[in-house]
C-alpha cells in the first residue's frame, strides 16, 4: 500500500484552465503539506494542514486553494492556471509531535501550455 | 527568517570517493533535522534524521550526518560513494515552537561517475 498517494502523476493543461490534484495518506498522520518543486529542484512549502485546519499559507497566490475534507486527504485546486505554475507538486504527511518524519507522495508534474 | 542553506549546488565525484555535503540552518528554537534523497524522476525518500541525543546519526545506504549545534550545521557524509548514489540531496529542518513547518534547502545535485 502506498503511504502517500497523489493523482494524477502528470497533468498537461492550457493557460486559464482550472485543475485539481488529489492527495491521500493512509498513515493516520495529522499534518499534511503541499510543496512546489521548480525546475531548479527547489522545494518551497505552500500549505500545511493539521487535522483539516490550515496552519501555514506561505504567501501563495489565492488562485491556489487547498481543501481538506478529512485528515487523510489534502487536495489542491488551482484556478486560472499560468505558465509559471508549471512545476512538480509534492504532497507530504507527518505524524504528530516534532520527532516524526515526513513521507512524500510521488509528485504531480504539472505543465501549463 | 528561518532558512536552510546547502552550500554545494552541484557535486561531481568518481566512484569510491568520499562525500560531504554541507547544510546549515537558521532558527533559534528547537529544530529536528533531516536529509532526504530524490533519485531521478522519483519522490523524496528519507536518508536519515536527527531528533536528539547522539549528534552523529547513521542512515540508510551507508550515509551518516553530524549535528553540530554551535555551528547550526548538519552535514551529510559517506566514505565511499557509488554510481547509484547519483541523485538530488535535500537537507530539511522541522521548526517547532509554534511554526510546525518543514523547510528545505535548495538541494545538492550529486553525480557519481564510474
Amino acid at each position: 500500500d502506498t503511504a502517500v498517494s497523489q493523482t494524477p502523476k502528470y497533468l498537461v493543461t492550457q493557460m486559464g484552465n482550472d485543475k485539481s490534484i488529489k492527495c491521500e495518506q493512509n498513515l493516520g498522520h495529522d499534518t499534511m503539506y503541499w510543496y512546489k518543486q521548480d525546475s531548479k529542484k527547489f522545494l518551497k512549502i505552500m500549505f500545511s494542514y493539521n487535522n483539516k485546519e490550515l496552519i501555514i499559507n506561505e504567501t501563495v497566490p489565492n488562485r491556489f486553494s487547498p481543501k481538506s475534507p478529512d485528515k487523510a486527504h489534502l487536495n489542491l485546486h488551482i484556478n486560472s492556471l499560468e505558465l509559471g505554475d508549471s512545476a512538480v507538486y509534492f504532497c507530504a504527511s507527518k505524524g504528530a509531535g516534532r520527532e516524526t518524519e515526513a513521507f512524500f507522495g510521488q509528485g504531480t508534474r504539472l505543465t501549463v501550455v | 527568517a528561518q532558512s536552510v542553506s546547502q552550500h554545494n549546488h552541484h557535486v561531481i565525484l568518481s566512484e569510491a570517493a568520499s562525500l560531504e555535503l554541507g547544510c546549515n540552518y537558521s532558527y533559534g528554537g528547537t529544530v529536528n533535522l533531516f536529509w532526504y534523497v530524490q533519485y531521478p524522476g522519483q519522490h523524496l525518500q528519507l536518508l536519515l534524521k536527527y531528533f536528539s541525543g547522539d549528534p552523529l546519526v547513521k542512515g540508510i545506504k551507508g550515509f551518516e550526518a553530524e549535528f553540530i549545534k554551535s555551528k547550526f550545521s548538519f552535514n551529510l557524509r559517506k566514505p565511499s560513494v557509488q554510481w547509484s548514489d547519483t541523485a538530488e540531496y535535500f537537507c530539511a529542518a522541522f521548526l517547532s515552537g509554534g511554526y510546525n513547518k518543514l523547510i528545505f534547502g535548495a538541494g545538492t545535485r550529486l553525480a557519481v561517475h564510474p
